[in-house]
């Protein structure tokens, strides 16, 4: 089955303490991103690749890293989360010809650091 | 100003009843607009997208652009209670296609 999956799906965390989601895809799809959704702000891109070796920023890189080694799989870092991170996170992926016009996304990432 | 505005709604309708879900934008240079649609507590799925101005159909769904106000609209025609959901618009905003920007989305619910 073609999909996205991240893990955790759900993460409480404290301040300052490293973490990384996982997100990886089946499709061998060169594009991914990755996004948080907040209330009324809807969703807003953190970084996304075009393939591996090639990341660039979004709306809101502040505070995130990210890195892609394989095709399939692309990690999102949070060195030194901060309470304003808390959100729910999405993974995306599609075929580089169609950008992020058609992709895929993941079941999401439900963060709180407290 | 957002560079996307969508009314968060709640829009709620009876079963049958035709949707209209709108987005306005303020970058003139988008040129592709997409509709996403995302059930509660699932990652959002592509339903349609169209570049430049006109409509597009798909099934029950059609998908209208009028670049010279800057406006887009979703229909939703016989809706039905599965359509229940949270419709997001997008737009790619370079050339590339590889940033996007979401509005906030508007959530439906169809009543049976």
């Amino acid at each position: 089955e073609a999909q996205v999956t991240q893990n955790p799906r759900y993460l409480i965390t404290v301040t300052g303490k490293k973490l990384t989601v996982t997100c990886s895809q089946n499709m061998n799809h060169e594009y991914m991103s990755w996004y948080r959704q907040d209330p009324g702000l809807g969703l807003r891109q953190i970084y996304y690749s075009m393939n591996v070796e090639v990341t660039d920023k979004g709306d809101v890189p502040e505070g995130y890293k990210v890195s892609r080694k394989e095709k399939r799989n692309f990690p999102l870092i949070l060195e030194s989360p901060s309470p304003n991170q808390t959100s729910l996170y999405f993974c995306a992926s599609s075929l580089v010809q169609g950008g992020a016009l058609e992709q895929f996304f993941g079941p999401g990432t439900r963060l709180t650091v407290l | 100003q957002k560079e996307v505005e969508q009314d968060p709604g709640p829009l709620s309708v009876p079963e049958g009843a035709i949707v209209s879900l709108n987005c306005t934008y303020s970058n003139s240079a988008f040129q592709y607009f997409m509709w996403y649609r995302q059930y509660s507590r699932k990652g959002p799925e592509l339903l349609m997208y169209t570049y430049s101005s006109g409509n597009k159909e798909d099934g029950r769904f059609t998908a209208q652009v009028d670049k010279s106000s800057k406006y887009i609209s979703l229909f939703i025609r016989d809706s039905q209670p599965s359509d229940s959901a949270t419709y997001l618009c997008a737009m790619p905003r370079d050339t590339g296609r590889r940033a996007l920007t979401f509005g906030s989305g508007t959530r439906l619910q169809v009543q049976p």
